[in-house]
């Protein structure tokens, strides 16, 4: 089984929807919890940090259930940069290892 | 520029040849990792180094990988006897100690 899943999608929705992407981790280990954006071709970049709380990063928030081991990232009136692939990335204790899904694709339409 | 740098960008070698690969982290961060990625994947994680000491080296794909990191602050990723298999894109990403990474802009590798 692997650490982290993600739904590869693609997600093709319009400009302005909303959009909602899950991830399930499967080590209950894990510590820290990241969105990272990846453009095609390039390196990923951070997004956002997850915390137990739930964050929120203007039109990003993020979600995290230990219980159910999933985090979830929520994108609110979506703009044509928002295009792009969607990577959960959870870090486990000990070992301090990272372990990214194979991320979630999203295209947004004009 | 101050962040993570990676030489060369692209590299084109033939099959059973060594290859080296270079990271510079940011300047203040102690921790330094190695990713492959291929297509339609994410990044899988290779080995850290906590300064100068590799920390966790156990996911290297095989004795053919392997890095180093000597003073604590550059890191070199060598492939020996390279495989077609091995054509993919490795990244470098470095962190302080609040383990969010920031990744430099990779080494895609060909195999021919």
């Amino acid at each position: 089984r692997k650490e982290v899943e993600q739904d590869p999608g693609p997600f093709n929705v319009p400009e302005g929807a909303t959009v909602a992407f899950n991830c399930t981790y499967s080590n209950s280990a894990s510590q820290s919890f990241f969105w990272y954006r990846q453009d095609c071709r390039k390196e990923p970049k951070l997004l956002m940090s997850v915390y137990s709380s739930g964050n929120e990063d203007g039109r990003f928030t993020a979600q995290l259930n230990r219980a159910s081991q999933y985090i979830s990232l929520l994108i609110r009136d979506s703009k044509l940069s928002d295009s792009a692939t969607y990577l959960c990335v959870v870090n486990v204790y000990p070992g301090n290892q990272f372990y990214f899904g194979t991320g979630t694709s999203l295209t947004v339409i004009p | 520029d101050t962040g993570v740098s990676q030489d060369p960008r692209h590299k084109i070698t033939k099959r059973g040849q060594n290859v080296t690969f270079r990271c510079d982290p940011i300047s203040e961060h102690n921790r330094l990792y190695w990713y492959r990625q291929t297509l339609g994947q994410g990044p899988e994680f290779l080995t850290y180094f906590q300064n100068e000491a590799q920390l966790e080296k156990s996911r290297l794909l095989s004795d053919r990988f392997s890095a180093e990191r000597p003073k604590g602050s550059f890191s070199t990723l060598e492939i020996q006897r390279t495989e077609q298999g091995d054509s993919a894109m490795y990244l470098c990403a470095s962190s302080p100690l609040s383990r969010e990474q920031y990744f430099g802009p990779g080494t895609r590798l060909t195999v021919t």
